[in-house]
């Protein structure tokens, strides 16, 4: 069974700054993609970034980097120079065989 | 605005009352989604379309059906509503078949009383 553990559910940085989230997953298939998510509080999800597993180089979108370590079953996203508007849920997710999991989430505000 | 346009965006409902939840997107995507967030949980699968006249469960189907009436729209069903469905409901398309929602609605909060 694929799983998806988000284990800091609210963290806290100030503007300008980079911030780390973790994630981490279990899975048995080799063939398989991971997700950034964000949920501002205008609920509406959005896709920040995606990994392909076959892929060794990390994902990069501007300011939003992905440390994929596929032994580990590690996906942490960077967000460097943080904005207010990043202010956020952010969901790790996990896609393989026709099914997509997600984390529990991290509630990540950004203070001025 | 081209998007995924979702109605209504809140709705209460007594136990047992029926309601179909409205999807639309105007992308041409193949595959679309329905999804529901409860508190302290990421999204789950419900249903699922990867083309137009096909349907699959997710991984919470009970208690809905679903039905994609052409390329562009994708309802769900509720036939008797029940207290455990009180959540908020994403419906997503895809591009790329069958691997991730990529467009999301702006979510059906659904209160069953």
């Amino acid at each position: 069974a694929q799983t998806v553990t988000q284990s800091q559910p609210e963290m806290s940085v100030q503007e300008a700054e980079t911030v780390t989230l973790s994630c981490t997953y279990d899975t048995s298939e080799n063939n398989y993609y991971l997700f950034w998510y964000k949920q501002p509080p205008s609920r509406q999800m959005i896709l920040v970034i995606r990994q392909e597993a076959y892929k060794q180089q990390n994902a990069t979108e501007n300011r939003f980097s992905v440390n994929f370590q596929k032994a580990a079953k590690s996906f942490s996203l960077k967000i460097s120079d943080s904005q207010l508007g990043d202010t956020a849920m952010y969901f790790c997710a996990l896609w393989e065989n026709e099914k997509l999991t997600f984390g529990t989430g991290t509630r990540l505000t950004i203070i001025p | 605005n081209a998007g995924v346009t979702q109605t209504p965006k809140f709705q209460v409902l007594k136990t047992g009352q029926s309601m179909t939840l409205q999807c639309a997107q105007d992308m041409n995507h193949n595959s679309m989604y329905w999804y529901r967030q409860d508190p302290g949980m990421g999204l789950r699968l419900i249903y699922y379309s990867a083309s137009e006249g096909t349907t699959d469960k997710g991984e919470v189907p009970n208690g809905y059906n679903v039905s994609r009436l052409n390329k562009r729209e994708f309802s769900l069903r509720l036939e008797s509503a029940a207290p455990s469905q009180t959540s908020v409901y994403f419906c997503a398309s895809s591009e790329w078949g069958l691997i991730q929602p990529q467009h999301f609605g702006d979510g059906t909060r659904l209160s069953i009383l």
